[in-house]
């Protein structure tokens, strides 16, 4: 069956803090991960896109890795910032490229 | 370029009425993706549709529920006969080629009374 899970559920840190997300899929075949940040009450915004070949990209302060051998991925937040609080999803899509698996997120709260 | 938008923000419908929600997807975007999430829960696909066809509806409830994206105009997701279960926020995405990134609109919020 495929499936996204991510853990934790819910993660509060101080901030200025790093923090990692996870994100464990058993779908296939495979095509490319995502992770989205949504902020409370707004649509979901890209973060990072990975395919099969990479094993780590960055977009600032936001850092996604994927073992495509382990079905795993992190999305790594250094020196968080207050406005860092939403919820993270991560998104498996398969190569057929019509068939998205969304995690539930992990919700994020980011305190002074 | 404009991002995606929908309409209405809010909507509130009593049970048994019908409820439309629009959505008009980024200049250049001719694939169109409907999600519902419900409260505190994560988002869960809908349908997916291509300019007139609809490509996907494997997430969509098979009665009362029905979508559309003509070839001129927004895409639409119509539920008749609403239920309080109907409650939830819908959103749409689109994406220029399929299975590239998708752009989320701010989702149309339906509450059932």
């Amino acid at each position: 069956k495929n499936q996204v899970e991510q853990s934790p559920q819910s993660l509060i840190i101080l901030e200025g803090k790093n923090c990692t997300l996870q994100c464990n899929y058993t779908v296939s075949p495979f095509s490319n991960l995502r992770w989205y940040k949504q902020d409370t009450g707004r649509g979901p915004v890209s973060l990072t896109i990975m395919t099969f070949s990479e094993n780590t990209k960055s977009n600032g302060r936001y850092t996604a890795t994927l073992d495509a051998d382990t079905k795993q991925s992190s999305l790594h937040i250094t020196a968080s910032q207050l406005s860092d609080s939403a919820s993270y999803i991560c998104v498996v899509t398969t190569n057929t490229g019509n068939q998205f698996y969304f995690g539930t997120g992990t919700s994020l709260t980011v305190i002074p | 370029n404009a991002g995606v938008m929908q309409n209405p923000r809010h909507l509130v419908r009593r049970r048994g009425q019908e409820a439309r929600l629009r959505c008009s997807p980024m200049k250049g975007h001719s694939h169109v993706y409907w999600y519902r999430q419900l409260p505190e829960e994560g988002l869960k696909f809908m349908v997916y549709l291509q300019k007139e066809n609809i490509i996907d509806e494997s997430g969509m409830p098979k009665e009362r529920f029905s979508a559309e994206f003509p070839k001129e105009g927004p895409s639409i997701l119509r539920i008749q006969q609403v239920v309080r279960g109907d409650s939830a926020a819908y959103f749409c995405a689109s994406s220029p080629i399929l299975g590239d990134t998708q752009y989320f609109g701010p989702g149309t919020r339906l509450t059932v009374l």
